[in-house]
C-alpha cells in the first residue's frame, strides 16, 4: 500500500522568505499526486496537482512543485511567502493500485509565516 | 469550480444525543463521498467511502453502528454519530471525488462537534 511522509511537521519562516515543504511517497506503481492546504476550522482547498506531462506543476498563491520519480519525491515550494500563507499543507497520493479512486494523505506541515 | 457543502459547521450537543452531519456536492454529482475524521493538529483519518445507493464501506476500526452514513442521492451523503459521547469530539470533514479517474477530491468546510 502506497503512504506518504511528510518529515517537517512545523516549518517557521520569515515573511517573502522561499520556503519548501517536503513530501515523500512510496509506491512501486503509477500515481497522481496533490497538495491541499487548510486555514484554521476549514476544509481542505487544493493547490496543486500531478497527473502527467510536465514535472513541475505551478498551482495558486504562487506555489510550485516538482515531481521526481527517481526520489519519490513531490516537494512544495514557494520562492516569497506571505503572512496569510500561514496554515497546514497535505500531500496526498492516489495510485493504480486503488484504480486511483483512493487518496491517502501525510501527517501534514505547519507552516508559520512571521513578520 | 466545484463546491462541496457541509453543514453544521459547529455543533455542540449532549452525552447520550444522536448528531448528523450534511456534505451536499452543489454543482456536480457525486456517486463517491468520502468521510474523514481529524483530531487537533493531527492529519485526516479516513472513516469511510460513501456510495450512492448502496452500503458505505468503512475503514478498519470504525464502528459503522455509531457512525452511520446515508448516500441517498447523486448530491447528498450525510453522517450521524448515534450516542454521542465526549472522545467522538472532533472535526469531521467530508469530500467528493468529481474526477472518478485521478482521485482528486474536492473539501466540504468541515463540522466540528463537541459533545459535552
Amino acid at each position: 500500500a502506497q503512504s506518504v511522509t511528510q518529515l517537517d511537521s512545523q516549518v517557521p519562516v520569515f515573511e517573502e522568505a522561499p520556503v519548501e515543504l517536503r513530501c515523500n511517497y512510496s509506491s512501486s506503481v503509477s500515481v497522481y499526486l496533490f497538495w491541499y492546504v487548510q486555514y484554521p476550522n476549514q476544509g481542505l482547498q487544493l493547490l496543486l496537482k500531478y497527473l502527467s506531462g510536465s514535472t513541475l506543476v505551478k498551482g495558486i498563491n504562487g506555489f510550485e512543485a516538482e515531481f521526481n520519480k527517481s526520489q519519490t519525491s513531490f516537494h512544495l515550494r514557494k520562492p516569497s511567502v506571505h503572512i496569510s500563507d500561514t496554515a497546514e499543507y497535505f500531500c496526498a497520493v492516489s495510485s493504480s493500485n486503488t484504480g486511483f479512486q483512493k487518496l491517502v494523505f501525510g501527517t501534514g506541515t505547519r507552516l508559520l509565516v512571521s513578520p | 469550480g466545484a463546491v462541496v457543502s457541509q453543514h453544521p459547521s459547529w455543533v455542540i450537543c449532549k452525552s447520550g444525543t444522536s448528531v448528523k452531519i450534511e456534505c451536499r456536492s452543489l454543482d456536480f454529482q457525486a456517486t463517491t463521498m468520502f468521510w474523514y475524521r481529524q483530531f487537533p493538529k493531527q492529519s485526516l483519518m479516513l472513516m469511510a467511502t460513501s456510495n450512492e445507493g448502496s452500503k458505505a464501506t468503512y475503514e478498519q476500526g470504525v464502528e459503522k453502528d455509531k457512525f452511520l452514513i446515508n448516500h441517498a442521492s447523486l448530491t447528498l451523503s450525510t453522517l450521524t454519530v448515534t450516542s454521542a459521547h465526549p472522545e467522538d469530539s472532533s472535526f469531521y470533514i467530508c469530500s467528493a471525488n468529481r474526477d472518478l479517474n485521478t482521485g482528486e477530491l474536492f473539501f466540504g468546510e468541515g463540522s466540528r462537534l463537541t459533545v459535552l
